[in-house]
């Protein structure tokens, strides 16, 4: 267990749906991760928070979006979902950014669009 | 993105040691590396990190290069459990320090 609590762990919707996943980070973590792995893809690094403060982006499309609340937990929000938005969502929490910092990993969030 | 260069797969027989390189010639000196492995629609667990010297823990040993351009993920003796894709991360303060996974080498470990 990695102190990463991630909800839902599946979820199905329709097309042209909005959702939201949950994320609460381990105790004591300020920084919150969102990757995206599709099937048979590597880890795509969607945004960081730090805080309660983005703090990077990556390929993240714009109809996501997410934010960090000040109890520190996370929400990642995805509208106008598309076929190819299926895919397994993670979120992963670290105490801060620096490089000796290891990062963990929740069980990730299943999302399946039909 | 901060440059790592792994095998794309691995096989080993079970009860034996594995060695897994990875190449990071544009590693700068603050730069730590990281070692993730994932299982089967799993997340990603942390395995070992180091800056510059050898590094063992329960799982696995570390060993860097003396220029810190590679470094190799040792599993002792494989069992089957460890059969999953073996990230080598990079962390690199030029791109913020960011975790960012690149193919990773798959692991198969044969009975």
């Amino acid at each position: 267990d990695s102190g990463v609590t991630q909800t839902p762990k599946h979820l199905i919707t329709a097309t042209g749906q909005r959702v939201t996943l949950r994320c609460s980070p381990r105790s004591g973590d300020l920084s919150v991760y969102w990757y995206q792995q599709s099937l048979d893809q590597g880890l795509q690094f969607l945004i960081q928070y730090y805080n309660g403060e983005e703090r990077a982006k990556g390929n993240i499309l714009e109809r996501f979006s997410a934010q960090q609340f000040p109890d520190l937990h996370s929400e990642l929000n995805l509208s106008s979902l598309e076929l190819g938005d299926s895919a397994l969502y993670f979120c992963a929490s670290t105490q801060g950014g620096a490089s000796g910092n290891t990062i963990y990993f929740g069980e990730g969030s299943w999302l399946t669009v039909v | 993105d901060a440059k790592t260069t792994q095998p794309n797969s691995m096989e080993s027989n079970e009860e034996e040691p594995v060695h897994l390189p990875c190449n990071h010639s544009t590693i700068s000196g603050t730069d730590y590396i990281h070692w993730y492995r994932q299982l089967p629609s799993q997340g990603p667990e942390y395995v070992i990190h180091g800056l510059t010297s050898n590094v063992n823990n329960r799982m696995a040993s570390l060993a860097i290069a003396e220029d810190r351009k590679s470094s190799t993920l040792i599993l002792h003796r494989a069992t089957l459990r460890d059969a999953a894709v073996y990230y080598c991360i990079l962390r690199d303060v030029n791109t913020g320090n960011q975790f960012y996974f690149g193919t990773g080498t798959s692991l198969t470990v044969i009975p």
